[in-house]
Protein backbone atom coordinates (compact mmCIF):
# COMPACT_ATOMS: atom_id res chain seq x y z
CA UNK A 1 0.00 0.00 0.00
CA UNK A 2 1.68 3.24 -1.34
CA UNK A 3 0.55 5.78 1.44
CA UNK A 4 1.91 8.42 0.07
CA UNK A 5 0.92 9.55 -4.26
CA UNK A 6 3.15 11.54 -5.67
CA UNK A 7 2.27 13.11 -8.94
CA UNK A 8 3.08 13.66 -11.67
CA UNK A 9 6.31 11.40 -11.69
CA UNK A 10 8.19 13.39 -13.91
CA UNK A 11 7.95 16.53 -15.29
CA UNK A 12 9.79 18.26 -18.12
CA UNK A 13 9.49 21.83 -18.62
CA UNK A 14 11.94 24.83 -19.99
CA UNK A 15 12.89 27.57 -17.92
CA UNK A 16 10.58 30.49 -16.99
CA UNK A 17 7.39 28.16 -16.77
CA UNK A 18 5.58 27.46 -13.69
CA UNK A 19 4.67 24.02 -12.02
CA UNK A 20 2.63 22.31 -9.36
CA UNK A 21 3.78 18.70 -7.93
CA UNK A 22 1.26 16.79 -5.80
CA UNK A 23 1.22 14.78 -2.34
CA UNK A 24 -1.99 12.73 -1.61
CA UNK A 25 -2.86 10.47 0.78
CA UNK A 26 -5.80 8.98 2.12
CA UNK A 27 -4.13 9.48 6.08
CA UNK A 28 -4.37 12.52 8.14
CA UNK A 29 -0.86 13.60 9.15
CA UNK A 30 0.47 15.75 11.62
CA UNK A 31 3.28 16.92 9.45
CA UNK A 32 4.58 16.57 6.02
CA UNK A 33 7.44 17.81 4.58
CA UNK A 34 9.20 18.52 1.58
CA UNK A 35 12.44 17.30 -0.06
CA UNK A 36 14.66 17.69 -2.77
CA UNK A 37 17.32 15.28 -3.76
CA UNK A 38 19.88 16.12 -6.81
CA UNK A 39 21.52 13.41 -8.70
CA UNK A 40 24.34 11.27 -6.54
CA UNK A 41 23.32 12.98 -3.43
CA UNK A 42 21.12 12.32 -0.57
CA UNK A 43 17.61 14.57 0.25
CA UNK A 44 17.90 18.21 1.60
CA UNK A 45 14.75 19.12 3.48
CA UNK A 46 12.57 22.19 2.23
CA UNK A 47 9.72 22.85 4.25
CA UNK A 48 8.10 21.18 6.87
CA UNK A 49 3.81 22.18 7.19
CA UNK A 50 1.93 20.93 10.31
CA UNK A 51 -1.10 23.32 10.56
CA UNK A 52 -4.33 22.48 8.04
CA UNK A 53 -4.12 25.05 5.16
CA UNK A 54 -1.07 26.47 5.76
CA UNK A 55 1.18 28.20 3.33
CA UNK A 56 4.56 28.64 3.39
CA UNK A 57 6.73 30.36 0.89
CA UNK A 58 10.79 29.81 0.20
CA UNK A 59 11.98 32.37 -2.77
CA UNK A 60 9.80 30.73 -5.59
CA UNK A 61 8.17 27.61 -3.94
CA UNK A 62 5.27 27.85 -2.66
CA UNK A 63 4.22 24.97 -0.29
CA UNK A 64 0.27 24.35 1.06
CA UNK A 65 -1.06 21.67 3.07
CA UNK A 66 -4.10 20.71 2.79
CA UNK A 67 -7.24 21.97 4.80
CA UNK A 68 -7.55 18.28 6.62
CA UNK A 69 -3.84 17.24 6.70
CA UNK A 70 -4.25 15.08 3.88
CA UNK A 71 -2.20 16.23 0.99
CA UNK A 72 0.12 18.86 -0.21
CA UNK A 73 1.22 20.52 -2.74
CA UNK A 74 4.38 22.48 -4.26
CA UNK A 75 4.18 25.55 -6.80
CA UNK A 76 7.58 26.98 -8.51
CA UNK A 77 7.14 30.06 -10.02
CA UNK A 78 9.13 31.06 -13.32
CA UNK A 79 11.26 27.86 -13.12
CA UNK A 80 15.01 27.41 -13.50
CA UNK A 81 17.42 24.50 -14.59
CA UNK A 82 18.86 24.51 -10.54
CA UNK A 83 15.02 23.59 -9.70
CA UNK A 84 15.93 20.42 -11.39
CA UNK A 85 15.50 17.41 -8.90
CA UNK A 86 13.54 14.92 -7.51
CA UNK A 87 11.04 16.30 -5.40
CA UNK A 88 10.13 13.96 -2.77
CA UNK A 89 7.06 14.06 0.13
CA UNK A 90 7.21 12.54 3.64
CA UNK A 91 5.48 12.18 6.89
CA UNK A 92 6.05 11.13 10.32
CA UNK A 93 2.96 8.60 11.86
CA UNK A 94 2.73 11.41 14.42
CA UNK A 95 5.07 13.87 15.97
CA UNK A 96 6.86 11.26 18.60
CA UNK A 97 7.65 8.84 16.01
CA UNK A 98 11.06 8.82 14.55
CA UNK A 99 11.02 7.34 11.15
CA UNK A 100 10.30 8.97 7.61
CA UNK A 101 7.92 7.69 5.00
CA UNK A 102 8.53 8.57 1.83
CA UNK A 103 6.62 9.19 -1.59
CA UNK A 104 8.05 7.68 -4.61
CA UNK A 105 9.09 11.22 -5.56
CA UNK A 106 8.65 13.71 -8.93
CA UNK A 107 11.43 14.21 -11.54
CA UNK A 108 11.50 17.52 -12.19
CA UNK A 109 13.55 18.73 -15.48
CA UNK A 110 13.83 22.03 -16.16
CA UNK A 111 15.69 22.84 -19.46
CA UNK A 112 17.14 26.50 -20.21
CA UNK B 1 32.51 20.39 6.19
CA UNK B 2 30.42 19.22 9.31
CA UNK B 3 27.34 17.48 7.45
CA UNK B 4 26.96 13.59 7.33
CA UNK B 5 29.54 11.92 5.62
CA UNK B 6 29.43 8.13 3.82
CA UNK B 7 32.18 6.14 2.83
CA UNK B 8 32.49 4.79 0.29
CA UNK B 9 30.30 6.76 -2.64
CA UNK B 10 30.22 3.69 -4.69
CA UNK B 11 30.76 -0.10 -3.98
CA UNK B 12 30.70 -2.85 -6.94
CA UNK B 13 30.57 -6.16 -5.55
CA UNK B 14 29.97 -9.63 -7.32
CA UNK B 15 26.84 -11.33 -5.75
CA UNK B 16 27.58 -13.66 -2.73
CA UNK B 17 30.18 -11.39 -1.26
CA UNK B 18 30.14 -9.03 1.71
CA UNK B 19 30.09 -5.22 2.05
CA UNK B 20 30.45 -2.79 4.39
CA UNK B 21 29.35 0.89 4.61
CA UNK B 22 30.52 3.84 7.11
CA UNK B 23 28.59 6.59 8.43
CA UNK B 24 29.51 9.79 10.14
CA UNK B 25 27.04 12.24 11.22
CA UNK B 26 26.86 15.32 12.35
CA UNK B 27 28.97 15.91 15.16
CA UNK B 28 26.95 15.33 18.51
CA UNK B 29 23.77 13.96 17.01
CA UNK B 30 22.10 11.63 18.73
CA UNK B 31 20.27 10.09 16.26
CA UNK B 32 21.26 8.01 13.34
CA UNK B 33 19.22 6.37 10.55
CA UNK B 34 19.57 4.44 7.75
CA UNK B 35 17.52 4.31 4.26
CA UNK B 36 17.57 2.36 1.28
CA UNK B 37 16.63 3.98 -2.20
CA UNK B 38 16.04 2.03 -5.60
CA UNK B 39 15.40 3.75 -8.89
CA UNK B 40 12.29 5.78 -9.10
CA UNK B 41 11.47 4.89 -5.48
CA UNK B 42 11.97 7.18 -2.49
CA UNK B 43 14.19 6.23 0.21
CA UNK B 44 12.96 3.39 2.90
CA UNK B 45 13.99 3.32 6.46
CA UNK B 46 15.79 0.33 7.72
CA UNK B 47 16.87 1.36 10.94
CA UNK B 48 17.16 3.69 13.54
CA UNK B 49 19.96 4.58 16.33
CA UNK B 50 19.66 6.47 19.64
CA UNK B 51 23.28 7.49 20.38
CA UNK B 52 24.52 3.45 20.50
CA UNK B 53 20.90 1.72 21.04
CA UNK B 54 19.30 0.45 17.63
CA UNK B 55 15.65 1.27 18.68
CA UNK B 56 13.77 -0.42 15.61
CA UNK B 57 14.35 -2.16 12.80
CA UNK B 58 12.28 -2.66 9.25
CA UNK B 59 11.09 -5.43 8.17
CA UNK B 60 13.36 -4.78 4.83
CA UNK B 61 16.29 -5.35 7.12
CA UNK B 62 16.44 -9.32 6.65
CA UNK B 63 18.65 -10.86 8.84
CA UNK B 64 21.55 -10.72 6.31
CA UNK B 65 21.75 -6.82 7.07
CA UNK B 66 23.49 -5.85 10.42
CA UNK B 67 24.28 -1.92 11.64
CA UNK B 68 26.33 -0.96 14.23
CA UNK B 69 26.83 2.22 16.17
CA UNK B 70 29.15 1.37 19.13
CA UNK B 71 30.46 4.50 20.47
CA UNK B 72 27.51 6.06 19.63
CA UNK B 73 28.81 8.30 16.68
CA UNK B 74 29.81 6.63 13.84
CA UNK B 75 27.71 3.82 12.03
CA UNK B 76 28.37 0.87 9.99
CA UNK B 77 26.19 -1.16 8.12
CA UNK B 78 27.04 -4.69 6.54
CA UNK B 79 25.28 -6.44 3.97
CA UNK B 80 25.82 -10.56 3.91
CA UNK B 81 26.15 -12.72 0.74
CA UNK B 82 24.94 -9.98 -1.04
CA UNK B 83 22.23 -10.44 -4.17
CA UNK B 84 21.00 -8.36 -6.65
CA UNK B 85 18.31 -6.91 -5.13
CA UNK B 86 20.46 -5.54 -2.85
CA UNK B 87 21.32 -2.87 -5.46
CA UNK B 88 20.35 0.80 -4.02
CA UNK B 89 21.55 3.74 -3.14
CA UNK B 90 22.27 3.85 1.34
CA UNK B 91 21.52 7.03 2.73
CA UNK B 92 22.32 7.59 6.11
CA UNK B 93 20.71 10.31 7.77
CA UNK B 94 21.34 12.41 11.17
CA UNK B 95 19.14 14.13 13.60
CA UNK B 96 19.53 15.82 17.06
CA UNK B 97 16.10 14.60 19.01
CA UNK B 98 15.65 16.28 22.50
CA UNK B 99 12.30 15.90 23.52
CA UNK B 100 9.09 15.49 21.52
CA UNK B 101 8.60 18.06 18.31
CA UNK B 102 9.79 18.23 14.66
CA UNK B 103 13.20 18.01 14.43
CA UNK B 104 15.08 17.88 10.96
CA UNK B 105 17.15 14.79 9.71
CA UNK B 106 20.48 15.87 7.49
CA UNK B 107 20.96 13.19 4.82
CA UNK B 108 24.85 12.07 3.74
CA UNK B 109 25.43 11.54 0.03
CA UNK B 110 24.42 8.05 -0.10
CA UNK B 111 26.55 4.65 -0.70
CA UNK B 112 25.43 3.72 -4.08
CA UNK B 113 25.95 -0.31 -4.35
CA UNK B 114 25.74 -1.95 -7.10
CA UNK B 115 25.82 -6.18 -7.01
CA UNK B 116 26.63 -7.98 -10.03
Amino acid sequence: TQLLEQSPQFLSIQEGENLTVYCNSSSVFSSLQWYRQEPGEGPVLLVTVVTGGEVKKLKRLTFQFGDARKDSSLHITAAQPGDTGLYLCAFRLNSGYSTLTFGKGTMLLVSP
Amino acid sequence: DTGVSQDPRHKITKRGQNVTFRCDPISEHNRLYWYRQTLGQGPEFLTYFQNEAQLEKSRLLSDRFSAERPKGSFSTLEIQRTEQGDSAMYLCASSLQSGLGTYTQYFGPGTRLTVL
